[in-house]
């Protein structure tokens, strides 16, 4: 049974600060990492993709990826408030398998 | 729009009678992936078609549910009989092809009541 866990939150940051929302998978196979931002009442939407040991940048994310621990995290710099949603972290195994996600962790920025 | 069009954004049934739930996914996309997310759960993978073929449906309970991608038109996820616990969001997700390093993307999903 492939798992990815996550802590369901919620996490609460202050405007400004990092968050940082982690991630772990039990499938030692994984070869694609993924983070989704949900709105309540709104569809996933994709924030970044990480497929290589270490970090990738863009804007005011950061993806890390360990593959020796099997943990994937997502940092957000300067936190806003408009980042408050539900970030799903999501990984897949290979060629034509499901993306397999976590419940999710509830992040709330607080101005 | 460009994006996976799901329709119809909401759908009320009573027991006993058929959702029909569609997805039109973004073009250039020939992969389609059905997602079913109850209140505070995460997404749960239910099945995955490509054009007239389901590759996976491991995620799909074994009856009443059916899912089609045909050669021409959306892909049509089917529930027969909804009972209450049928009650969810149901998401339909796309990717251009089946290499691990394709993301999905999703469209705004059906929203199914069941009363």
């Amino acid at each position: 049974q492939k798992e990815v866990e996550q802590n369901s939150g919620p996490l609460s940051v202050p405007e400004g600060a990092i968050a940082s929302l982690n991630c772990t998978y039990s499938d030692r196979g994984s070869q694609s990492f993924f983070w989704y931002r949900q709105y309540s009442g709104k569809s996933p939407e994709l924030i970044m993709f990480i497929y290589s040991n270490g970090d990738k940048e863009d804007g005011r994310f950061t993806a890390q990826l360990n593959k020796a621990s099997q943990y994937v995290s997502l940092l957000i710099r300067d936190s806003q408030p408009s980042d408050s949603a539900t970030y799903l972290c999501a990984v897949k195994h290979s060629g034509n398998t499901p993306l397999v996600f976590g419940k999710g962790t509830r992040l709330s920025v607080i101005a | 729009n460009a994006g996976v069009m799901q329709n119809p954004r909401h759908l009320v049934r009573r027991r006993g009678q058929e959702a029909r739930l569609r997805c039109s996914p973004m073009k250039g996309h020939s992969h389609v992936y059905w997602y079913r997310q109850l209140p505070e759960e995460g997404l749960k993978f239910m099945v995955y078609l490509q054009k007239e073929n389901i590759i996976d449906e491991s995620g799909m309970p074994k009856e009443r549910f059916s899912a089609e991608f045909p050669k021409e038109g959306p892909s049509i996820l089917r529930i027969q009989q909804v009972v209450r616990g049928d009650s969810a969001a149901y998401f339909c997700a796309s990717s251009p092809g089946g290499t691990g390093r394709s993301p999905l993307h999703f469209g705004n999903g059906t929203r199914l009541t069941v009363t």
